[in-house]
């Protein structure tokens, strides 16, 4: 069974330029969960989606954004980035049912300069 | 809402001795908890979960857990750390119910020594 696949692995972009991640869940998983993990601060719930739908956001600014497709594969946007971005952005997958746990990519490391 | 706190950002130990790396949480009712490792450039495996019964919970790499709802604890413990398992541990706890976000803690970094 393929894991949670995430592209690209690295990305380095300028501060002010726009960013797209994205991640493929493992089949048959419906929800994509995303998570910034910078420096010392543990990982920072992002985004929720579901069936296609965005269920729940974290703490975020809304030059943060993103999609889910109909084949549950998920998309992170990043407007207007600034230094700050800089992270490991993580991609995790649940299937239907809620009680189970996620199941993580690798991530995508983004560097703003 | 519900929190987590890992109070030991780092945790030093010899190789072949034994680990305890602590977590607490907050939440109103019986929580869903996980131990995950993440492995440097790597993202987060799940080591083990507690959904309901049993309240010591056997992982995988010969870690266990044990929840304490007296003192809303799930502490992870392994009898011998092995130089491998030097990484970072994330407790987690999540809730029941649709809106399930799970919430992490910063996350304890252990270092084996040899």
């Amino acid at each position: 069974e393929a894991g949670v696949t995430q592209s690209p692995t690295h990305l380095i972009k300028t501060r002010g330029q726009q960013v797209t991640l994205r991640c493929s869940p493992i089949s048959g998983h419906t929800s994509v969960y995303w998570y910034q993990q910078a420096l010392g601060l543990g990982l920072q719930f992002l985004l929720w989606y579901d069936e296609g739908e965005e269920r729940n956001r974290g703490n975020f600014p809304p030059r943060f954004s993103g999609r889910q497709f109909p084949n549950y594969s998920s998309e992170l946007n990043v407007n207007a980035l600034e230094l700050e971005d800089s992270a490991l952005y993580l991609c995790a997958s649940q299937p239907r049912s809620y009680n189970s746990p996620l199941h993580f990519g690798n991530g995508t490391r983004l560097t703003v300069t | 809402a519900q929190s987590v706190t890992q109070p030991d950002i780092h945790i030093t130990v010899s190789e072949g001795a034994s680990l305890e790396l602590r977590c607490n949480y907050s939440y109103g009712a019986t929580p869903y908890l996980f131990w995950y490792v993440q492995s440097p450039g790597q993202g987060l495996q799940l080591l083990l979960k507690y959904f309901s019964g049993d309240t010591l919970v056997q992982g995988i790499k010969g870690f266990e857990a044990e929840f304490k709802r007296s003192q809303s604890s799930f502490n992870l413990r392994k009898p011998s750390v092995h130089w491998s398992d030097a990484a970072e541990y994330f407790c987690a706890v999540g809730a029941k119910g649709g809106s399930y976000i799970p919430t992490f803690g910063r996350g304890t970094s252990l270092i084996v020594h040899p």
